[in-house]
């Protein structure tokens, strides 16, 4: 069935490294990927999105990659900082027919340890 | 221009009771979706609305139903409720509906509901 889904529950990382966050999908006819950030006590942010006729979209110290061929979402962000500890969603905009919606990973929570 | 906002932001009910929880959408947007989200199962649709219609819906029992005014703030309502109906109420805005389209949705603070 559709599932959209993170490799690993939490990362930890060193203020300043780079971090990646993976995600791995399985509905081929997704046409359109999104990653939000929710910090805690808010609602999910809006950090960048892509459409499925891409593989690479940049964005300030992000970067979105895809990989149709084997189904993986990737979110790099450069120089990691303190601000960006959250929770870390990727979402895939599934197409049932006329309609679409879109289905949200579990979370991954970054860590940046100072 | 003002975000999404949802009232209340936190909400104490007992079971057997109904709740209804409030979204106003950014200024110009006309869809708006719900969402519910919990430890255990993640940000999961309940259903989206757009032009005062319900056009997708989750896999959610009939308890939960919406609606959308003309000015499109929505309301969602959940009647009889469950111990497990405790979670964080999103309600999310963007342009026009998802069908098919790849218009940004923007999340309000979320409504937290406890039902003891």
């Amino acid at each position: 069935g559709e599932s959209v889904g993170l490799h690993l529950p939490t990362l930890s990382v060193q203020e300043g490294d780079n971090s990646i966050i993976n995600c791995a999908y399985s509905n081929s006819a997704s046409d359109y990927f999104i990653w939000y950030k929710q910090e805690s006590g808010k609602g999910p942010q809006f950090i960048i999105d892509i459409r499925s006729n891409m593989d690479k979209r940049q964005g300030q110290r992000v970067t979105v990659l895809l990989n149709k061929t084997v189904k993986h979402l990737s979110l790099q962000i450069a120089a990691t900082q303190p601000g960006d500890s959250a929770v870390y969603f990727c979402a895939e905009n599934t197409v049932t027919g006329a309609n679409s919606k879109l289905t949200f990973g579990k979370g991954i929570t970054l860590s940046v340890r100072p | 221009k003002a975000g999404v906002t949802q009232t209340p932001r936190y909400l104490i009910k007992t079971r057997g009771q109904q709740v209804t929880l409030s979204c106003s959408p950014i200024s110009g947007h006309r869809s708006v979706s719900w969402y519910q989200q919990t430890p255990g199962q993640g940000l999961q649709f309940l259903f989206e609305y757009f032009s005062e219609t319900q056009r997708n819906k989750g896999n959610f029992p009939g308890r939960f139903s919406g609606r959308q005014f003309s000015n499109s703030r929505s309301e969602m309502n959940v009647s009889t409720l469950e111990l497990g109906d405790s979670a964080l109420y999103l309600c999310a805005s963007s342009l026009s509906p998802t069908s098919g389209n790849t218009d940004t949705q923007y999340f309000g603070p979320g409504t937290r509901l406890t039902v003891l």
